[in-house]
C-alpha cells in the first residue's frame, strides 16, 4: 500500500522568507499526489496536484510543487511566505478506489 | 457552487452517549469519503459512498461507527455508544464520478468525548 512521510511536523520561517515542505512517498508505479492545506477553523483546500507531465507544478497562492521519481519525492515550496500562509500542510497520495493517504502534515509558522 | 458541508462544527458528549454527523456533498458528486484525525495522528480514510452504495468501509474503526447515504444525496455517521478515543476532527470530502477527480474537503466536525 501506498504510504506518505513528512518528516517536518514544525517548521517556522520569517515572513517574505522562502519555504520547502518535505514530502515523501512510497508507490510502484506513478502516484497521483497532491498538497492540502487546512487553515485554522477551516477545511482542508487543495493547494496543488501532479498527476502525470511536466513534473513541476503550480497551486494557487503562489504554491508549486516538484515529482522527483528518483528521490521518491513531491516538496512543496513557495518563494517568500506570507504571514497568512501559517496552516498546517498535508501531502497526500492516491490509493485505489479514490482514496487518498495522507502525511502527518507539517505545522507551519511564520514570524513577522 | 456551494462547498461540502458539515454539521455541526463542533459536537461535546460523554462518553456512552449517541452523536450523529452530517455531510451534505456538492451537488452532483457521486463520491463521498468520510475521513477522521485523531488528535497528533494522521489524517486517516473511513470510508467511501458512491451514489448510495458504500464503496469500501475498510477503515471503519468498529461497529460503533455506522454510516449511511440514503438517495445518495447526504450521509450521516453515527456513533454509538462514543467512546473516549473517538474524539477528533472528522472531515467529509466529496468528488465527481470520473477516477482520480479531485476531493473537495468540508470544514470538519470536531467531536470532544468527555
Amino acid at each position: 500500500a501506498q504510504s506518505v512521510t513528512q518528516p517536518d511536523i514544525h517548521i517556522t520561517v520569517s515572513e517574505g522568507a522562502s519555504l520547502e515542505l518535505r514530502c515523501n512517498y512510497s508507490y510502484g508505479a506513478t502516484p497521483y499526489l497532491f498538497w492540502y492545506v487546512q487553515s485554522p477553523g477551516q477545511g482542508l483546500q487543495l493547494l496543488l496536484k501532479y498527476f502525470s507531465g511536466d513534473t513541476l507544478v503550480q497551486g494557487i497562492k503562489g504554491f508549486e510543487a516538484e515529482f522527483k521519481r528518483s528521490q521518491s519525492s513531491f516538496n512543496l515550496r513557495k518563494p517568500s511566505v506570507h504571514w497568512s500562509d501559517a496552516a498546517e500542510y498535508f501531502c497526500a497520495v492516491y490509493n485505489a478506489g479514490n482514496m487518498l493517504t495522507f502525511g502527518g502534515g507539517t505545522r507551519l509558522m511564520v514570524k513577522p | 457552487e456551494a462547498g461540502v458541508t458539515q454539521f455541526p462544527s463542533h459536537s461535546v458528549i460523554e462518553k456512552g452517549q449517541t452523536v450523529t454527523l452530517r455531510c451534505d456533498p456538492i451537488s452532483g458528486h457521486d463520491n463521498l469519503y468520510w475521513y477522521r484525525r485523531v488528535m497528533g495522528k494522521e489524517i486517516k480514510f473511513l470510508l467511501h459512498f458512491v451514489k448510495e452504495s458504500k464503496q469500501d468501509e475498510s477503515g471503519m474503526p468498529n461497529n460503533r461507527f455506522l454510516a449511511e447515504r440514503t438517495g445518495g444525496t447526504y450521509s450521516t455517521l453515527k456513533v454509538q455508544p462514543a467512546e473516549l478515543e473517538d474524539s477528533g476532527v472528522y472531515f467529509c470530502a466529496s468528488s465527481q464520478g470520473y477516477s482520480n477527480s479531485p476531493l473537495h474537503f468540508g470544514n470538519g466536525t470536531r467531536l470532544t468525548v468527555t
